[in-house]
């Protein structure tokens, strides 16, 4: 039992370029996150998926595009990436969302734009 | 606005000592309050959930306080040891939106 997986665990990318992140969980849960974690802030959301094939905008969605393939996997794409992107994200998921459910969370994708 | 606001400054606490973690958040109704600790270079782990109508709850050596009228909760892990040394996060789940509103987090080190 895996939990939440990412892929990669870092990469460096140019202004402009393009990539996506992958996420995959094994645990059955309905709803997957998308977050980046800035040195002195808290965790944004940047997209959520609260069941297989809905998607919806968190709080900083602008420069991001994601995909519900399935119900285990949440991809985050960046189609042209920009410094301000440089960043750690962090995919996680939980049960059914909200309510009092908590959140399990991958060990994160380290991206560096230059 | 809406703001969540922990400790910036590490707390270094001695080993043995009981270790005190500060959340305020203010323009909130919060339903939930939830504690997450986070390792260098790892993901949050979540610990506790204390719900509003909740003034206190425990588990094992930590313990959280939600005080809805201060707009605060308390993060205290007694008997400290050196293993407790991370980050410890908060964060607010909103009943208007089900999503979580995350705290930047305390930095604390627990000194043998």
């Amino acid at each position: 039992n895996a939990g939440v997986t990412q892929t990669p665990k870092f990469q460096v990318l140019k202004t402009g370029q393009s990539m996506t992140l992958q996420c995959a969980q094994d645990m059955n849960h309905n709803s997957m996150y998308w977050y980046r974690q800035d040195p002195g802030m808290g965790l944004r959301l940047i997209y959520y998926s609260a069941s297989e094939g809905t998607t919806d905008k968190g709080e900083v969605p602008n420069g991001y595009n994601v995909s519900r393939l399935n119900k285990r996997e949440f991809s985050l794409r960046l189609e042209s990436a920009a410094p301000s992107q440089t960043s750690v994200y962090f995919c996680a998921s939980s049960d059914q969302g909200g309510t009092q459910e908590t959140q399990y969370f991958g060990p994160g994708t380290r991206l560096l734009v230059l | 606005s809406q703001k969540i606001e922990q400790n910036s400054e590490a707390l270094n606490i001695q080993e043995g000592k009981t270790a005190t973690l500060t959340c305020n958040y203010t323009n909130y109704s919060p339903a939930y309050l939830q504690w997450y600790r986070q390792d260098p270079g790892r993901g949050p782990v979540f610990l506790l959930l204390i719900r509003e109508n909740e003034k206190e709850k425990r588990k094992e050596r930590l313990k959280v306080t939600f005080d809805t009228t201060l707009k605060q909760s308390l993060f205290h892990i007694t008997a400290s040891q050196p293993a407790d040394s991370a980050t410890y996060l908060c964060a607010l789940l909103m009943d208007s939106n089900y999503q979580l509103i995350w705290g930047a987090g305390t930095k604390l080190i627990i000194k043998p």
